[in-house]
């Protein structure tokens, strides 16, 4: 069974450093892994995906993942936070398989201090 | 607009009462999800379509939950005999699936349901 984890309730950054928003997945054979954030009121908005290829995907607003097979990991990245970066991220996961379905994590709240 | 749109974008009912939400996803997209979230938590899967065929439905969701997809197009997700506990934000979302590739989710804005 597929299976994502994210195991920080919340990160707190100060404004100008680099952050990280930890996820690890499960999944039988190669996963498709993605990205979203979720600000205040606002539907899921997609920043970012891994299908194959490059480990390091870059997306939208500055910020990258990098996969990880051996950890299974897609650790979200960004080199300088920004307050308006503050909103809930949440890491999500699917197989390979035709049938496979898209399942999230439960979130991970970005705090950037300024 | 050319986005995922849902209807109604709130709605209050009584405990035992019949409720549904109506999603229309992006025009070419073939596949479409039902989640539900509650504040501060994932969405969680309830059940996904591949065009008009129902692929899944989560174990954890009871005979109450029905969802159609019939043309392919919009999709209905029905409440029946509402409980306080299915008070959450019911989001839709679509791709466009492809062998061997996979589009992201878009997600509609959500149906936000109170159950009294």
């Amino acid at each position: 069974a597929q299976s994502v984890a994210q195991p920080e309730d919340q990160v707190n950054v100060a404004e100008g450093n680099p952050l990280t928003v930890k996820c690890t997945y499960s999944v039988s054979g190669n996963p498709y892994l993605f990205w979203y954030v979720q600000y205040p009121n606002r539907g899921l908005q997609f920043l970012l995906k891994y299908i194959t290829g490059d480990n390091l995907v870059k997306g939208s607003y500055g910020f990258e993942a990098e996969f990880n097979k051996s950890q299974t990991s897609f650790h979200l990245k960004k080199p300088s936070a920004l307050v308006s970066d503050s909103a809930l991220y949440f890491c999500a996961v699917r197989g390979m398989n035709r049938d496979d379905k898209i399942i999230f994590g439960k979130g991970t709240r970005l705090h950037i201090l300024p | 607009d050319t986005g995922v749109s849902q209807d109604p974008r709130h709605k209050i009912t009584k405990r035992g009462q019949n409720v549904t939400f109506r999603c229309d996803p992006i025009s070419e997209h073939n596949r479409l999800y039902w989640y539900r979230q509650t504040l501060g938590q994932g969405p969680e899967f309830l059940t996904y379509f591949q065009n008009e065929a129902q692929l899944e439905k989560s174990r954890l969701l009871s005979d109450r939950f029905s969802a159609e997809r019939p043309k392919g197009s919009f999709s209905t997700l029905e409440i029946q005999r509402t409980e306080q506990g299915d008070s959450a934000m019911y989001l839709c979302a679509s791709s466009l699936d492809r062998v061997a590739n996979t589009g992201e989710l878009f997600f509609g804005e959500g149906s936000r349901l109170t159950v009294l």
